[in-house]
């Protein structure tokens, strides 16, 4: 009964320094997405996937790396980090590609700050 | 394109007051409306959601019913309780031309302050 699992949970890096954030699902689910939750700006869509090898951009991709090689695994990539990519990271997946009326279930965050 | 407008606070209100949240929204087409919460150090949580027009969703208390004449989708509570404190998210969400959801569109959240 894991449900949507990230990890780390807290991080702090210097800028230029790569890190990858792990985001794993146990139910099967064909959609993964990543989003930035900032002050003030509510979440913001990085990258998403419909199926293992899918990926494709959000709304905010630059700076950022996706990649499905399995059903359950979606991790995200910082190649250089800089200062505005502090943020709290969200992992979500949902059932079906067509989330228009399914939920997403999200992870419990990545707090990450960029010195 | 899509955007989702809510009230920001902070809310403060006082332990069995009622509560409303207002959220509008602008979309192309016909979207389904949801409304997260988000309790402290936690992720996001589907509350409840409406899928057509004059839809009502309602879950722990919590109602919102599908306006599409004013293009609204307002949270309210009769009765706040102290375990109600968090940040709620009003989306939509429209199928993209991709073929997939294309993600969410949330609003900033409105920090709720419940007082006993």
């Amino acid at each position: 009964n894991a449900g949507v699992t990230q990890t780390p949970k807290f991080q702090v890096l210097k800028t230029g320094q790569s890190m990858t954030l792990q985001c794993a699902q146990d139910m099967n689910h064909e959609y993964m997405s990543w989003y930035r939750q900032d002050p003030g700006m509510g979440l913001r869509l990085i990258h998403y996937s419909v199926g293992a090898g899918i990926t494709d951009q959000g709304e905010v991709p630059n700076g950022y790396n996706v990649s499905r090689s399995t059903t359950e695994d979606f991790p995200l990539r910082l190649l250089s980090a800089a200062p505005s990519q502090t943020s709290v990271y969200f992992c979500a997946s949902s059932y079906t590609r067509y989330a228009t009326n399914e939920k997403l279930f999200f992870g419990s965050g990545t707090q990450l700050s960029v010195l | 394109g899509n955007s989702v407008t809510q009230m920001e606070g902070p809310v403060t209100l006082s332990e069995e007051a009622f509560l409303t949240i207002n959220c509008t929204y602008t979309a192309t087409g016909y979207p389904s409306l949801f409304w997260y919460v988000q309790y402290p150090g936690e992720g996001l949580q589907l509350l409840l959601k409406a899928t057509k027009a004059d839809d009502k969703g309602s879950n722990k208390g919590f109602e919102a019913t599908y306006r599409k004449e004013t293009t609204s989708f307002h949270l309210e509570k009769g009765s706040v309780q102290v375990s109600d404190s968090a940040v709620y998210f009003c989306a939509l969400s429209i199928l993209g031309s991709g073929g997939g959801a294309d993600g969410l569109t949330f609003g900033k959240g409105t920090h709720l302050i419940i007082q006993p």
